[in-house]
């Protein structure tokens, strides 16, 4: 079974500030896909960024990016020039999928606070 | 039209109600899936379906029931639930086949149960 691991229960950046969320996952398979959705309390699942397993090249969405690493099994988002509106739970997930349907597994998240 | 519409978006109900939750995607997503979500708790799946059958049940009580009347159409049939059944529903959507298989939330319906 696939497992998704987010160390940081909460984390706290300054406005126009760098923040890392760490994510770590664990699998057999090869073929998956890696993502970060964003929760504010209006409650919707936006997804911030995704990244395929079988691409060596990070993704990259205008300030989000994220650091892919493999082998490690560890999947970490960075947020640039941090803003009020990226206050947000934060879940990393992991999606498996065959011919009909995909499932997700989440991390438990992290809730990142931005300070003016 | 890249939505997930969710109604009602609150929801309260006595334990000896009957309600139903639903869920409409107009992307022609052939997947749907319920998921439940505590405070501050990541989402849990409950059901999915593809191609409007029912292909996975999370071992999910017999006082949540699922439907899926067309491709575009989800509901949650609820009754006779129990306090701790108070979360958000989230439905969500997704196209078949492992290609592009990026899931879409609907923003939920928030259901107290009293």
């Amino acid at each position: 079974a696939q497992t998704v691991t987010q160390s940081q229960p909460e984390m706290s950046v300054q406005e126009a500030e760098t923040v890392t969320l760490s994510c770590t996952y664990d699998t057999s398979e090869s073929d998956y896909y890696l993502f970060w959705y964003k929760q504010p309390p209006s409650r919707q699942m936006i997804l911030v960024i995704r990244q395929e397993a079988y691409k060596q090249q990070n993704a990259t969405e205008n300030r989000f990016s994220v650091n892919f690493q493999k082998a490690a099994k560890s999947f970490s988002l960075k947020i640039s020039d941090s803003q009020l509106g990226d206050a947000a739970m934060y879940f990393c997930a992991y999606l498996y999928g065959n011919s009909g349907y995909s499932t997700l597994t989440f991390g438990k998240g992290t809730m990142l606070l931005v300070s003016p | 039209d890249t939505e997930v519409t969710q109604t009602p978006k609150h929801l309260v109900m006595g334990m000896t109600n009957k309600k139903s939750l639903k869920c409409e995607q107009h992307m022609g997503h052939r997947a749907m899936y319920w998921y439940k979500q505590k405070a501050k708790k990541p989402p849990e799946l409950m059901f999915v379906y593809s191609y409007e059958k029912l292909s996975i049940n999370e071992s999910v009580p017999s006082r949540f029931s699922p439907e899926c009347p067309n491709s575009s159409l989800l509901n949650l049939h609820l009754h006779a639930l129990q306090p701790e059944d108070s979360a958000l529903y989230l439905c969500a959507s997704s196209s078949q086949g492992y290609v592009n298989t990026e899931a879409f939330f609907g923003q939920g319906t928030r259901l107290t149960v009293v």
